[in-house]
């Protein structure tokens, strides 16, 4: 089945850790995008790109990095000098960027 | 970024009922989404709208782009449990430097009783 594959489900991080967090999609979407949600909001964009080896700041990157070197991969991370990661990351994907995106399940990111 | 208004911003009705929620921007879209998320899962793509005035059904949804381009609704028909979930509007607003990027209303959040 094609799809995106968000891993882990759940990640917990300590205080002054860097984390990363995973998406995969076998769907041959050129584009890809990193959301924040948290509780009683909307979609919030962090980092998107449209190609691989080529990626844009969205709304929210300060504290966050993103690489493309695959097409099917753009992994998030989420550093030490983002102070409130605690949220629910979405990752998206779409044929090219003016396309509706489809999401994959989700990471819940939780401080210890 | 651009401000989506979404409301209600909650919804509590019986199994049956019919549903209607709306979403307005302060400027013009060119392609209108709606999604539905339920609890721990991303969201799903229901209807996608990309005219003016185009009204387009998915099963009991039916979603209309406002002709205004600032506007889109959501209905949902003879509501049954499992619609339960938050419903999120997404656009796209129309001109060259906007870097082609959606953005997403705060959601309604749907409670079918039965």
């Amino acid at each position: 089945d094609g799809g995106i594959t968000q891993s882990p489900k759940y990640l917990f991080r300590k205080e002054g850790q860097n984390v990363t967090l995973s998406c995969e999609q076998n769907l041959n979407h050129d584009a890809m995008y990193w959301y924040r949600q948290d509780p009683g909001q909307g979609l919030r964009l962090i980092y998107y790109s449209q190609i691989v080896n080529d990626f844009q700041k969205g709304d929210i990157a300060e504290g966050y990095s993103v690489s493309r070197e695959k097409k099917e991969s753009f992994p998030l991370t989420v550093t030490s000098a983002q102070k409130n990661p605690t949220a629910f990351y979405l990752c998206a994907s779409s044929w090219v960027s003016n396309q509706p995106q489809h999401f994959g399940d989700g990471t819940r990111l939780s401080i210890l | 970024g651009q401000q989506l208004n979404q409301s209600p911003q909650s919804m509590f009705i019986q199994e049956g009922e019919d549903v209607s929620m709306n979403c307005t921007s302060s400027s013009i879209f060119n392609t209108w989404l709606w999604y539905k998320q339920e609890p721990g899962e991303g969201p799903v793509l229901l209807i996608a709208l990309y005219k003016a005035g185009e009204l387009t059904s998915n099963g009991r949804l039916t979603a209309q782009f406002g002709i205004t381009r600032k506007d889109s609704f959501l209905n949902i028909s003879a509501s049954i449990p499992s619609d339960v979930g938050i419903y999120f509007c997404a656009g796209q607003p129309y001109g060259r430097n906007t870097g082609n990027q959606f953005y997403f209303g705060t959601g309604t959040s749907l409670t079918v009783i039965p």
